[in-house]
């Protein structure tokens, strides 16, 4: 069975204090590794996709990172803006779980300014 | 502009009355899937869909029912609701396996 751990459960941060999310995976095959960003009463935002060791992306103040067990999603001076819950996601590479997207519970970031 | 539309946003019912939530997206995706999440719980996959009458279940497919009769439309039916599907639902929707999902607003249901 497909598991995404996700830690810490929240986090909070100064502006501009950089720090990472943690994203643990056990995965039959990855066949994509997703972050979204959630904001309160909101669909989920597509933010990276990874699909194998050593990839990484970025985009402004954040970086996907990710290994045969983790990624993490690291956050570099974070303003307010950034404040969200982030969803980390995989999806198995083949067999009957093929269309299905497993999510961990998330991490909610609060930046204080 | 790609789209995702759920509706209704918000939902409240009675115990044990049929509701039908729909999902509708203009991106000609392929693959289509509803979740549902809950407060410590996460986000979870109730049925999911590879094309025009193609389903399959998810996770907690328990008091769900789904139909997939024009690629652009998802349904999600709860033919006997109960409490324990009040619930912030969403319409997700793919088009290729290793692309990332948009999802729609959600529809927040209360069922008392």
């Amino acid at each position: 069975e497909d598991q995404v751990t996700q830690s810490p459960e929240a986090l909070r941060l100064q502006e501009g204090e950089s720090s990472s999310l943690n994203c643990s995976y056990t995965v039959s095959g990855l066949r994509g590794l997703f972050w979204y960003r959630q904001d309160p009463g909101k669909g989920p935002e597509f933010l990276f996709t990874l699909y194998s060791a050593g990839e990484e992306k970025e985009k402004e103040r954040l970086k996907a990172t990710l290994t045969k067990k983790e990624s993490f999603l690291h956050i570099t001076a974070p303003k307010p803006e950034d404040s969200a819950t982030y969803l980390c996601a995989v999806r198995a590479a083949g067999g009957t779980s093929y269309g299905k997207l497993t999510f961990g519970q998330g991490t909610i970031l609060t930046v204080h300014p | 502009e790609a789209q995702v539309t759920q509706n209704p946003r918000y939902l409240i019912t009675v115990t044990g009355k049929k509701l039908t939530v729909t999902c509708s997206q203009n991106m000609n995706h392929e693959y289509m899937s509803w979740y549902r999440q809950d407060p410590g719980l996460g986000l979870r996959q109730i049925y999911y869909s590879m094309n025009v009458e193609v389903t399959d279940k998810g996770d907690v497919p328990e008091g769900y029912k789904v139909s997939r009769k024009e690629k652009r439309n998802f349904p999600l039916i709860l033919e006997s609701p109960s409490p324990n599907q009040t619930s912030l639902y969403f319409c997700a929707t793919y088009d290729r396996m290793n692309t990332e999902a948009f999802f729609g607003q959600g529809t927040r249901l209360t069922v008392v």
